[in-house]
């Protein structure tokens, strides 16, 4: 499979613990976002990488979330001190070439805090 | 900043049955829009894209849109409906230069066999 995978699929957490999603973006793209869906709504956005360069930030929700894509290959998204409302499903997507919008995204990390 | 609007929530139609969902996009200048689709248990699927051009769009799985400026609209249409099209229906618009999506709400789409 040559698609976008997120892992894990599923973590369960309790309120206040530190939790990390990894993406592995199909290898050539060298664009990488992150998104987050709530029950009932799109995809929001949250992060934007252009190779390791992480050009956009200022949609994380809060100083809690942050991400990383140290060699330009996969990345993680870290939530700190989980709360419940940061329940949601947390998706991946790349791409790269010529074809500006060609996004692949992965299955998503479905996030319930406790 | 842009925003998009799915006018429906959960439309429900049996087999044969035409569809369409309903698109308001809220920026005056060019825009590059789209239809994503997710089926049950899978990731996002683009189904369409315009950026230019021929307004009316087509997609895969007999899916097309048809964008009209003056309406800030991009409108999903399929002729007729399967069981198999159950699914949640997106559509979203293109963001600036680094590319990111603005999405709907989506319309959860059940066809009964």
């Amino acid at each position: 499979d040559t698609g976008v995978s997120q892992d894990p699929r599923h973590k369960i957490t309790k309120r206040g613990q530190n939790v990390t999603f990894r993406c592995d973006p199909i290898s050539e793209h060298n664009r990488l976002y992150w998104y987050r869906q709530t029950l009932g709504q799109g995809p929001e956005f949250l992060t934007y990488f252009q190779n390791e360069a992480q050009l956009e930030k200022s949609r994380l929700l809060s100083d809690r979330f942050s991400a990383e894509r140290p060699k330009g290959s996969f990345s993680t998204l870290e939530i700190q001190r989980t709360e419940q409302g940061d329940s949601a499903m947390y998706l991946c997507a790349s791409r790269g070439g010529t074809d500006y919008y060609g996004y692949t995204f992965g299955s998503g990390t479905r996030l319930t805090v406790v | 900043a842009q925003s998009v609007s799915q006018h429906n929530h959960h439309v429900i139609l049996s087999e044969a049955a035409s569809l369409e969902l309903g698109c308001n996009y809220s920026y005056g200048g060019t825009v590059n829009l789209f239809w994503y689709v997710q089926y049950p248990g899978q990731h996002l699927q683009l189904l369409l894209k315009y950026f230019s051009g021929d307004p009316l769009v087509k997609g895969i799985k007999g899916f097309e849109a048809e964008f009209i400026k003056s309406k800030f609209s991009f409108n999903l249409r399929k002729p007729s409906v399967q069981w198999s099209d159950t699914a949640e229906y997106f559509c979203a618009v293109g963001e600036g230069s680094q590319g990111n999506l603005i999405f709907g709400k989506g319309t959860k789409l059940s066809v009964k066999p």
